[in-house]
């Protein structure tokens, strides 16, 4: 299997942009989940799906940020409109059922100018 | 709400010399379990060992190996025979109910 996959790998952008990351967990893992990691706060979870539904989404900043997971080989998480703070590496993990072993995709390196 | 605490922000070992990594963690559920990952410069997240709370045995992994406390709540991990490659920010990790929470890391380095 290829693990998790996200794109893209960097992204610049301007402030007030619309950002979307794209996420492809590992087949047959039903949990996926979003991650934002910055120097100033560590690894924070934003979102939380089950096979496909949104369980947790209480780390989601604000409604600037919005999660979809149409399908179980697909996620997108979106920033509309985009801020400086925003700037951050954007992890995606996804896990099996019942074993907890998060696989984690190698990260979106956001900059929001 | 379940926390992780990692209390050492940095710290340093000489190559082929054994380290200890501190986690300390609250919750109030009593099936869960904790993990170790790593992430090095290439900033990629790798589970280095896990624990299941029920089990009373302590993990191990060829040379990475934890001290599970249950009653204390602990959770630290020893590193054996450190290698430069063990350089790395690790996060102690612990998952119950729909919750998977990370500690703030420590930063090892590995001298030659």
């Amino acid at each position: 299997d290829a693990g998790v996959i996200q794109s893209p790998r960097h992204e610049v952008t301007e402030m007030g942009q619309e950002v979307t990351l794209r996420c492809k967990p590992i087949s047959g893992h039903n949990s996926l989940f979003w991650y934002r990691q910055t120097m100033m706060r560590g690894l924070e979870l934003l979102i939380y799906f089950n096979n496909n539904v949104p369980i947790d989404d209480s780390g989601m900043p604000e409604d600037r940020f919005s999660a979809k997971m149409p399908n179980a080989s697909f996620s997108t998480l979106k920033i509309q409109p985009s801020e400086p703070r925003d700037s951050a590496v954007y992890f995606c993990a996804s896990s099996q059922p019942n074993t907890g072993e998060l696989f984690f995709g190698e990260g979106s390196r956001l900059t929001v100018l | 709400a379940q926390t992780v605490t990692q209390s050492q922000p940095e710290m340093s070992v000489q190559e082929a010399e054994t380290v200890t990594l501190s986690c300390t963690y609250d919750t109030s559920e009593n099936n869960y379990y904790l993990f170790w990952y790593k992430q090095p410069p290439s900033r990629q997240m790798i589970l280095v060992i896990r624990q299941e709370a029920y089990k009373q045995q302590n993990a191990t992994e060829n040379r990475f190996s934890v001290n599970f406390q249950k009653a204390a709540k602990s959770f630290s991990l020893k590193i054996s025979d450190s290698q430069l490659g063990d350089t790395a920010m690790y996060f102690c990790a612990f998952y119950g109910t729909y919750k998977y929470i990370f500690g703030t890391g420590t930063r090892l380095k590995v001298l030659a």
